[in-house]
């Protein structure tokens, strides 16, 4: 199953609403996960099951969607929020991640 | 503390093998599925295998499938990843991960909540 991330990269502001989409080459439920990662770390785990928010987590983070188009949003991006975002699906193996979405300060 | 330390990395020759390790501690081991998650240099992640808890069912992506050995030893709580005949684009940084068991409609649907460090490989001459 192929992921498909857009955009590829992105540039935004403290304080704008940000929004990732990920589109599953067939049909994946709501199997889907999202990571954050930084330059030089592990990926960290934000969401799960597509829409439930990983322990910890801060709640301007979400997401949602279903079958084959996924999104993550941000509704208030923070300065610790610059990274690269992964969505992962979980519906059948090999599992896939998505080719990455680069969030950059404006 | 729930940790994940992966060790094995290093320089090698094309063809060549490498065993990585993973070592586990603060939580009870043998209940998780382990993974091997995988990122070449500047690149995205790639998912490389998985191990059930009690190790019966393995899985591998298909750029290593039949040249990688995923393993576990749970008296010594430690993941292992046997890699022959390695290639360069096997070149990256090779990370463990614990599958959390969350459940959707009786399949398992969640993500990998905790990773090591990393350890890096390099396929060179």
């Amino acid at each position: 199953i192929q992921l498909t991330q857009s955009p590829s990269s992105l540039s935004a502001s403290v304080g704008d609403r940000v929004t990732i989409t990920c589109r599953a080459s067939q049909g994946i439920s709501s199997y889907l996960a999202w990571y954050q990662q930084k330059a030089g770390k592990a990926p960290k785990l934000l969401i799960h099951t597509a829409s439930t928010l990983h322990s910890g987590v801060p709640s301007r983070f979400s997401g949602s969607g279903s079958g084959t188009d996924f999104t993550l949003t941000i509704s208030s991006l923070q300065p610790e929020d610059f990274a690269t975002y992964y969505c992962q699906q979980v519906n059948s193996y090999p599992l896939t991640f998505g080719g990455g979405t680069k969030v950059e300060i404006k | 503390e729930v940790q994940l330390v992966e060790s094995g990395g290093g320089l090698v020759q094309p063809g060549g093998s490498l065993r990585l390790s993973c070592a586990a501690s603060g939580f009870t081991f043998i209940t998780y599925w382990i993974h091997w998650v995988r990122q070449a240099p500047g690149k995205g992640l790639e998912w490389v295998s998985r191990i059930n808890s009690d190790g019966s069912i393995t899985s591998y992506g298909d750029s290593v499938k039949g040249r990688f050995t995923i393993s576990r030893d749970d008296a010594k709580n430690t993941l292992y990843l046997q890699m022959n005949s390695l290639r360069a684009e096997d070149t990256a940084v090779y990370y463990c991960t614990r599958e959390v068991p969350y459940y959707y409609n009786n399949r398992r649907s969640g993500g990998f909540d905790y990773w090591g460090q990393g350890t890096l490989v390099t396929v060179s001459s």
